[in-house]
């Protein structure tokens, strides 16, 4: 079984600063998928970024970008001038990839402040 | 530009009634999921759909039925609600590849927090 684990279950940040936020997953497998979502305090849930383990570059929209450690099993986001919008949950999760994997395995979370 | 609806949003039980949380999307996804977020848990996933009339058990099915008769919808039924069921639920769609495999970027509705007393 997948196991994603987010050690930080809060941090904060000042506008314009520069946050990591931190991801590591157990696995077998060798080809998965990784994702950051985001679920501001009006609850719905959208993808942040997303990483396919078969791909050594870093994934990167716009101010976030991750780093993606496959050997050690870590999977970072970075955001960049953090804004006040950034304000929200944010999880990552693990998928197998291949035809008839459907369970996404989400971490605990990390809720971001980010302060004016 | 409606995306994945969930209904309702809020919803009171009392243990042993049952309920029905509603989920559509208009998006022709083929993979419709549902999921239970609990504080501390993250979301765990309930049943999932890749296709009308075909369904299956997630993490943490017991409790939970599901169908889907069209592409559009996919309701949860809670048939004797327990207080362990208290959570906010998310209904989630995505585009299935080749009709067996998804990218992993889910389509999520606002979610219907749900209190069993």
């Amino acid at each position: 079984a997948q196991t994603v684990t987010q050690s930080q279950p809060e941090m904060s940040v000042q506008e314009a600063e520069t946050v990591t936020l931190s991801c590591t997953y157990d696995t077998s497998e060798n080809n998965y998928y990784l994702f950051w979502y985001k679920q501001p305090p009006s609850r719905q849930m959208i993808l942040v970024i997303r990483q396919e383990a078969y791909k050594q570059q870093n994934a990167t929209e716009n101010r976030f970008s991750v780093n993606f450690q496959k050997a050690a099993k870590s999977f970072s986001l970075k955001i960049s001038d953090s804004q006040l919008g950034d304000t929200a949950m944010y999880f990552c999760a693990f998928r197998v990839a291949g035809a008839g994997s459907y369970q996404l395995t989400f971490g605990k979370g990390t809720k971001l402040s980010v302060i004016p | 530009n409606a995306g994945v609806t969930q209904t309702p949003k809020f919803q009171v039980l009392k243990t042993g009634q049952s309920m029905t949380l509603q989920c559509a999307q208009d998006m022709n996804h083929e993979y419709m999921s549902w999921y239970r977020q609990d504080p501390g848990m993250g979301l765990r996933l309930i049943h999932y759909s890749v296709g009308a009339g075909i369904t299956d058990q997630g993490e943490v099915p017991n409790g939970y039925n599901v169908s889907r008769s069209t592409t559009e919808d996919f309701p949860l039924r809670l048939l004797s609600a327990a207080p362990s069921q208290t959570s906010v639920y998310f209904c989630a769609s995505s585009y299935l590849t080749s009709g067996v495999a998804y990218t992993g970027e889910l389509f999520f509705g606002e979610g219907s927090r749900l209190t069993v007393l």
